[in-house]
């Protein structure tokens, strides 16, 4: 089956640091990527629509300059947590559909803001 | 915002019991999925289910819809130790089945040895 590939798996930074997560779509091309949060024992929110090629959409209070997602191939779009604070830390997910409609997630990202 | 309620929240069962999910949603969609997580890791895709569907299997999941009470249900059975994760459906209320998905709150499933 399809393949996403989502780094680092866990990572922890300083107050005040920006942390990049890739996602790569290893054996597909992925016009749209999804990129989610999720916090303890909580579902997924959905946070932004990455389009390759163009400005990802944000959902509504998503803070787009907080969030800087760059989606600049049809494999790879990355989020940057910018000016990461404690209250970033959580679990971050990608994903990517392919033509039958269901998603191919990332293993995920583990974000610990000290 | 979340578009699905899922219950029950948890669900603790024994082995070989079968476990019963569902899933009530708000607004019309194009398809239903389900998808499993097991605990700090990505989701994996379990079934799809389009609107015009009634009820689809595969293996041992079985997996209702009823577009006029905007639910439902997911069925394990013979459940295993193995199938303890976390179950979440999925809609797609896109008018061009973009794949944007909005997810339930989940279930999280106890399959005791």
């Amino acid at each position: 089956g399809a393949v996403v590939s989502q780094h680092p798996s866990r990572v922890i930074c300083k107050s005040g640091t920006s942390v990049k997560i890739e996602c790569r779509s290893l054996d597909f091309q992925a016009t749209t990527m999804f990129w989610y949060r999720q916090f303890p024992k909580q579902s997924l929110m959905l946070m932004a629509t990455s389009n390759e090629g163009s400005k990802a959409t944000y959902e509504q209070g998503v803070e787009k300059d907080k969030f800087l997602i760059n989606h600049a191939s049809l494999t790879l779009s990355t989020l940057t947590v910018t000016s990461a604070h404690p209250e970033d830390s959580s679990f971050y997910i990608c994903s990517a559909s392919m033509v039958d409609e269901k998603l191919f997630f990332g293993s995920g990202t583990q974000l610990s803001v000290l | 915002s979340q578009q699905g309620e899922e219950d029950p929240q948890a669900l603790s069962i024994q082995e070989g019991e079968n476990a019963t999910m569902n899933c009530s949603y708000k607004t019309s969609i194009n398809n239903l999925q389900w998808y499993r997580q097991n605990s700090g890791r990505g989701l994996v895709h379990l079934i799809l289910i389009r609107s015009n569907e009634r009820e689809k299997h595969s293996g041992r999941l079985r997996v209702t819809l009823d577009t006029s009470k905007k639910s439902s249900s997911l069925l394990i059975t013979a459940s295993r130790a193995a199938d303890t994760a976390s179950y979440f459906c999925a809609t797609d209320a896109t008018s061009s089945n973009t794949g944007k998905l909005i997810f339930g709150q989940g279930t999280t499933l106890q399959v005791k040895p």
